[in-house]
This record gives structure tokens, C-alpha cells and sequence, in this order.
């Protein structure tokens, strides 16, 4: 069965330009997640996906990310636009559901220049 | 608020060593999940044990055993005779059930070093 798929793997782009990462999640999973690693920590969870339904983005930083799940399976991050400081690598989970373990991709390493 | 605390911020063993990786929790609530993911060079979190809260029992799965302690609100990881393939990143999580499960909740992980 294949795992959570993420694209780009790796992404450099200069301050103030858009980005976007593309997450396609473990067929069957209802539930999908995006998390944010910073170097050296631990991932800390954007935004939760049951279905179509972004059911908690409290900690969306929602000026300049957003989101979107079109069909309740592929999902696509955005940043417009990019801070120095959104460095990081983004990691897409998937899970059956809420309560069931969460499987991750690989994530998108983005260098903001 | 809860919290995942991985003191351990870096250890270094020869193989064959046994090593065992701290992580300590806090929360106020009484049913909850914990989790060990291994984050490997290539960067994809990989999914080791998920234990619930009223579980307490000790668990081996080859030359890894996971100690789980409510008393002390600890879940330790211990690998037996590692391996090079074993070095990484080791993160221990904690979610709630109800409303916010789902959210898992990381430590800032443990790196792992096994030399030859």
C-alpha cells in the first residue's frame, strides 16, 4: 500500500513569493493533518482536515497560509507570501480517522531566501 | 496544557550498546494516547508504538521495549544491542481523546548516534 505522498520534496524561494505543497494521503484516510518542523523541534500541528472540513486551524497562521482539501482526499498548503521565517520543512499526515494513528510523507523542505 | 518533554537532547553509542531514550509527559486529563515516531536522515516520520493511558503494560517488539509508567507520567524507549541503522531522531507525541485528539503533541526528540 502506498504511504502519504508529498510534492515538492525540496523547495528555495526568495521572500515575498507564493509557495505551494501538495499532499495526496493514504487511500481510504478521511483525516489529514499538516504540520510545521522547525529545525531542531519537534513537528507542530496547522491545520486538521476530517473529510473536506478543516475542523481545527487554530494554529493556521491565516494572513498568509491557507488551505484547501478539494473532494476530501488530495490537499494543497499555501504561503503568499513567503517570510524568511516560514523555513521549515511541512509534513502532511493521514489517519482513517481522528482517533487512529497518523502516518506522515516524507514533507517539503522550504528555504526562504 | 500538556507537554512532551524529551531531556535527552543528543546520545552517542558504539553497536551493540543498549540505549534507552527518556520522555516524560504532562497532562490533567486521564485518557490520552502516547506515541514513539523514528525521523530517519531522509526526513519522513516513521510510526514505532501507540500506547493509550489505561495500558500500562510493558511492550517489546524485537530489540525495541517501550516502559510505560503513569505514576511517574513517563514512556521510555529501550533498544536492545542498536544498530547503525538505528540512528535518527526519536520523538515521543501525546494526544487527547475527545475534541483536540489528533493533535499530536511532540517532544523536541532525542538524535541518536550509533557508531560502527
Amino acid at each position: 500500500e502506498a504511504g502519504v505522498v508529498q510534492s515538492p520534496r525540496y523547495k528555495i524561494i526568495e521572500k515575498k513569493q507564493p509557495v505551494a505543497f501538495w499532499c495526496n494521503p493514504i487511500s481510504g484516510h478521511n483525516t489529514l493533518y499538516w504540520y510545521r518542523q522547525n529545525l531542531g523541534q519537534g513537528p507542530e500541528l496547522l491545520i486538521r482536515y476530517e473529510n473536506e472540513e478543516a475542523v481545527d486551524d487554530s494554529q493556521l497562521p491565516k494572513d498568509r497560509f491557507s488551505a484547501e482539501r478539494l473532494k476530501g482526499v488530495d490537499s494543497t498548503l499555501k504561503i503568499q507570501p513567503a517570510e524568511l521565517g516560514d523555513s521549515a520543512v511541512y509534513l502532511c499526515a493521514s489517519s482513517f480517522a481522528r482517533e487512529d494513528t497518523q502516518y506522515f510523507g516524507p514533507g517539503t523542505r522550504l528555504t526562504v531566501l | 496544557a500538556q507537554k512532551v518533554t524529551q531531556a535527552q537532547t543528543e546520545i552517542s553509542v558504539v553497536e551493540k550498546e543498549d540505549v534507552t531514550l527518556d520522555c516524560v509527559y504532562e497532562t490533567r486529563d486521564t485518557t490520552y494516547y502516547l506515541f514513539w515516531y523514528k525521523q530517519p536522515p531522509s526526513g519522513e516520520l516513521v510510526f514505532l508504538i501507540r500506547r493509550n493511558s489505561f495500558d500500562e503494560q510493558n511492550e517489546i517488539s524485537g530489540r525495541y521495549s517501550w516502559n510505560f509508567q503513569k505514576s511517574t507520567s513517563s514512556f521510555n524507549f529501550t533498544i536492545t544491542a542498536s544498530q547503525v541503522v538505528d540512528s535518527a531522531v526519536y520523538f515521543c507525541a501525546l494526544t487527547l481523546y475527545g475534541g483536540s485528539q489528533g493533535n499530536l503533541i511532540f517532544g523536541k526528540g532525542t538524535k541518536l548516534s550509533v557508531k560502527p
